[in-house]
């Protein structure tokens, strides 16, 4: 376990649906993230909290929508999805951000397989 | 714009051999590089993180290297396992690209 959880595991939802992902980290860390895994490409991040502050959202639809309420919980709210994002949503948080001479390591929870029919 | 890539893209391996996986990379202006394995429909597991004042950093069987101005970082895996067996992706941080993921090596090593 990495101290860092994500419900649910697994979701199947309709192009019409409005549905929220969840992610808890119990390390104690400032830096929450979400990126997005879809089959044969690589890994991309889509937001970045930092103190509960958004720091990056690296040109991602306004159909994700996500919430930060304090620095251990960070939601990710879908809304009119497409197929096309049907994908593993993962979720990590790091004690620090980039560029800091402290401890960027990033711990990734186990993600939620999201599937849009 | 920051490119990640390593090679090779899988690799298949008898147990007990030494081996290497590579991951370069195209802007040398990195904070710190990462290793993760991530086993089937799993998350990521981090392995090692090297801060781009290191050379290299050494845990257990592992040890990954960074050479920042050729823009290249390896993972040595000593004596392979069964268990090993899971992609290995690396990921580099910066100012500019931020957050940025390889493509993977997709390790198979049989026993």
């Amino acid at each position: 376990e990495t101290g860092v959880t994500q419900t649910p595991r697994h979701l199947v939802m309709g192009m019409t649906n409005k549905k929220s992902l969840k992610c808890e980290q119990h390390l104690g860390h400032n830096a929450m993230y979400w990126y997005k895994q879809s089959a044969k490409k690589p890994l991309e991040l889509m937001f970045v909290y930092n103190f509960k502050e958004q720091t990056e959202n690296n040109s991602v639809p306004s159909r994700f929508s996500p919430e930060c309420p304090n620095s251990s919980h960070l939601f990710l709210h879908l809304h009119t999805l497409q197929p096309e994002d049907s994908a593993l949503y993962l979720c990590a948080s790091s004690q620090d951000g980039p560029g800091t001479s402290g401890r960027p390591e990033q711990y990734f929870g186990p993600g939620t397989r999201l599937t849009v029919t | 714009k920051q490119e990640v890539t390593q090679i090779p893209a899988a690799l298949s391996v008898p147990e007990g051999e030494n081996l290497v996986l590579n991951c370069s990379f195209t802007d040398s202006a990195i904070y710190n590089l990462q290793w993760f394995r991530q086993d089937p429909g799993k998350g990521l597991t981090s392995l090692l993180l090297i801060q781009s004042s290191q050379r290299e950093q050494t845990s257990g069987r592992l040890n990954a290297s960074l050479d920042k101005s050729s823009g290249r970082s390896t993972l040595y895996i000593a004596a392979s396992q069964p268990g090993d067996s899971a992609t290995y992706l690396c990921h580099t941080t910066s100012g500019t690209y931020k957050y940025i993921f390889g493509t993977g090596t997709r390790l198979k090593v049989l026993a």
